[in-house]
This record gives structure tokens, C-alpha cells and sequence, in this order.
């Protein structure tokens, strides 16, 4: 059963200390989306990429976030320093590179920052 | 930009009630739409999607909806609802061009009451 995991599943954090957050698309797939989720904003598009290449990073801070693929297998979103506003849960969708195909979403990262 | 609304934020129902959610996207040209499910502690699934042919789409669970291109909407409707039914709702929209951007609406939380 193909699936997108993302880790870690929870975090608590001090202000100012370095979260990462990671994800594995489901193989085969080349589009990979990161959203944050917060009960006032929903869910917010932080950055996508497609074949590894970031093709919008627009909906992040960039001071502070930064998103990367390293490899076809890994995502990864970076904050540093984070902020008690920084706390949401952050989700991880990737899809098969089709814009009328389904976004498959992993379970979620919730981020507490203190 | 694109920009999706849900009208409603929180709707209770009593089993067997009919549930019409609203969804308006901002884009003139071509898009995809599609409303995805949150059930609680779960991830984002999705219910139903259009991409082109007949308006009325008919998704998983009884759920339908129907994109009317003169009013911009992408309503979601479900004849009579049951206690399972309880979720986050969230309408998205790509552009039909192949920007593979999907944007979601803010969410609505629907409690069905047994």
C-alpha cells in the first residue's frame, strides 16, 4: 500500500532551536507539495517541486524556511530559528506529476514551538 | 492569483439532513477542482474531482458536486448525511495549464450529530 511518510509525526521545540521535517514521497511520483495547516489560515501551500526542481517557494518565509530534495526519496522542510508562530501541522502530498491527478497527503508533522 | 473560498467554517447537522458546502475559486482560465476529506486524527483523501465533460461529478461515499463555470463555484453536496460523515472539508483548484499548483480553500468543519 503505496503512501507518503512523513516524519517526525510530533515536535516540541524551544523558540529559536532548528526543526526539520522530512518526507517520502510515494515512488514513482515527481511532484512533491508541502502545505501548513492552522485553524485561521487552513491550508496554506508553502512550496512544490517537480522532478526534484523547486517550482514555487512563494507561500514560505523565506528568512527562515527553506525546502529541499535531495534526492527522488526525500523532502525535507527547515526552519530555523523557529517561532511560536511557526506552530501548525505540516503536511507532505506528493503526486504523479499530473495537474488533474490526485495529491496523496501523508499523515502530518504537528510542530509545537515554545 | 488563485484564490479558493469556503463560505462556510462550521456546520452541524443532524443525521439525514442534506449538506451543501460552498466552494468559489478566483481563476478566469481553465482549472481542476477537487474536494479532499480529513476524518479525525486521519490525513487528506480525496473525494471527488472535475476536469472536463459533465458538471456533475459524482465522488466516493454518496458525495457529489457540481461545477457551475458562470458563478466560479464547485459545490459539494451529499443527499443525507451520517455520523461518519463528521470531517474537515476542503475544496482546491489547479489551473488546467500545468502549473501543478493546487490551492485549497480554508476548510469546513462538518459535525454530524447522531
Amino acid at each position: 500500500d503505496a503512501r507518503v511518510t512523513q516524519t517526525p509525526r510530533d515536535k516540541v521545540t524551544e523558540m529559536g532551536q532548528e526543526v526539520t521535517m522530512r518526507c517520502q514521497p510515494i515512488l514513482g511520483h515527481n511532484t512533491v507539495f508541502w502545505y501548513r495547516q492552522t485553524m485561521k489560515q487552513g491550508l496554506e501551500l508553502l512550496a512544490y517541486f517537480r522532478n526534484r526542481a523547486p517550482l514555487d517557494d512563494s507561500g514560505m518565509p523565506k528568512d527562515r524556511f527553506s525546502a529541499e530534495m535531495p534526492d527522488a526519496t526525500l523532502a525535507t522542510l527547515k526552519i530555523q530559528p523557529s517561532e511560536p508562530r511557526d506552530s501548525a501541522v505540516y503536511f507532505c502530498a506528493s503526486g504523479s506529476g499530473s495537474n488533474t491527478g490526485e495529491l496523496f497527503f501523508g499523515e502530518g508533522s504537528r510542530l509545537t514551538v515554545l | 492569483a488563485q484564490s479558493v473560498s469556503q463560505h462556510n467554517h462550521h456546520v452541524i447537522l443532524s443525521e439525514a439532513a442534506s449538506l451543501e458546502l460552498g466552494c468559489n475559486y478566483s481563476y478566469g482560465g481553465t482549472v481542476n477542482l477537487f474536494w479532499y476529506v480529513q476524518y479525525p486524527g486521519q490525513h487528506l483523501q480525496l473525494l471527488l474531482k472535475y476536469f472536463s465533460g459533465d458538471p456533475l461529478v459524482k465522488g466516493i461515499k454518496g458525495f457529489e458536486a457540481e461545477f457551475i463555470k458562470s458563478k466560479f463555484s464547485f459545490n459539494l453536496r451529499k443527499p443525507s448525511v451520517q455520523w461518519s460523515d463528521t470531517a474537515e472539508y476542503f475544496c482546491a483548484v489547479n489551473e488546467g495549464s500545468g502549473t501543478y499548483k493546487y490551492i485549497f480553500g480554508t476548510g469546513t468543519r462538518l459535525k454530524v450529530l447522531a
